[in-house]
């Protein structure tokens, strides 16, 4: 499979608990991009690599979130301190550097108790 | 502020029927409408998208209108089938960095 690959698919954690997810995008794509999706809403933006470099962040990644795509491959998402509001599916979607055509994987699934 | 509207909320339509769903938007700097389609605990899935420069674009039973001067976008599915039962988001970019999305529309085909 050559998609974007998410890992874990689900995660339970308790709130006031660290996590972090992984995002292994398609292996030729430079750009990754994080959103977060509630149920009944569409995606959020929260934050953009062109190859290991984040150039863009959302007001909606607070300070506990963090981003990070080391030499430009996969990227990690840690949530810090996690709250019940954190609650969401984390998505992560990657295309080209020359394409609008964003490709999105399958999602975390975050659920805190 | 919702940068993309997006209507209706849900739609039930007769297997063999046209769905049609709407999106507006303000932002005369979007220059990249795609539409994703999201079955439930899946990642949305690019279905078609269209640049302002032309009015439409189909691609199989998926047809793209796209009204600039209106700043309106629509997504019609001809022959709707079952397997079609999904949510539909719209979306809009200007810089390729984010997506704007709509609040996505429930589609319901009924056999």
């Amino acid at each position: 499979d050559t998609g974007v690959s998410q890992n874990p698919r689900h995660k339970i954690t308790k709130r006031g608990q660290n996590v972090t997810f992984r995002c292994d995008p398609i292996s030729e794509h430079n750009r990754l991009y994080w959103y977060r999706q509630t149920l009944g809403q569409g995606p959020e933006f929260l934050t953009y690599f062109q190859n290991e470099a984040q150039l863009e962040k959302s007001r909606l990644l607070s300070d506990r979130f963090s981003a990070e795509r080391p030499k430009g491959s996969f990227s990690t998402l840690e949530i810090q301190r996690t709250e019940q509001g954190d609650s969401a599916m984390y998505l992560c979607a990657s295309s080209l550097w020359d394409s609008a055509e964003a490709f999105f994987g399958q999602g975390t699934r975050l659920t805190v108790v | 502020q919702q940068q993309v509207k997006q209507s209706p909320q849900s739609l039930i339509v007769q297997k063999g029927g046209i769905s049609i769903i709407n999106c507006a938007y303000e932002n005369t700097a979007f220059d990249y409408f795609p539409w994703y389609q999201q079955f439930p605990g899946k990642g949305p899935a690019l279905l078609i998208a269209i640049r302002p420069d032309v009015s439409e674009k189909k691609e199989g039973r998926f047809t793209i209108s796209f009204n600039k001067s209106a700043k309106q976008f629509s997504l019609h599915i001809m022959d709707s089938q079952p397997g079609d039962s999904a949510t539909y988001f719209c979306a809009a970019d200007s810089t390729g960095n984010q997506f704007y999305f709509g609040t996505g529309t429930s589609l319901t085909v009924i056999p």
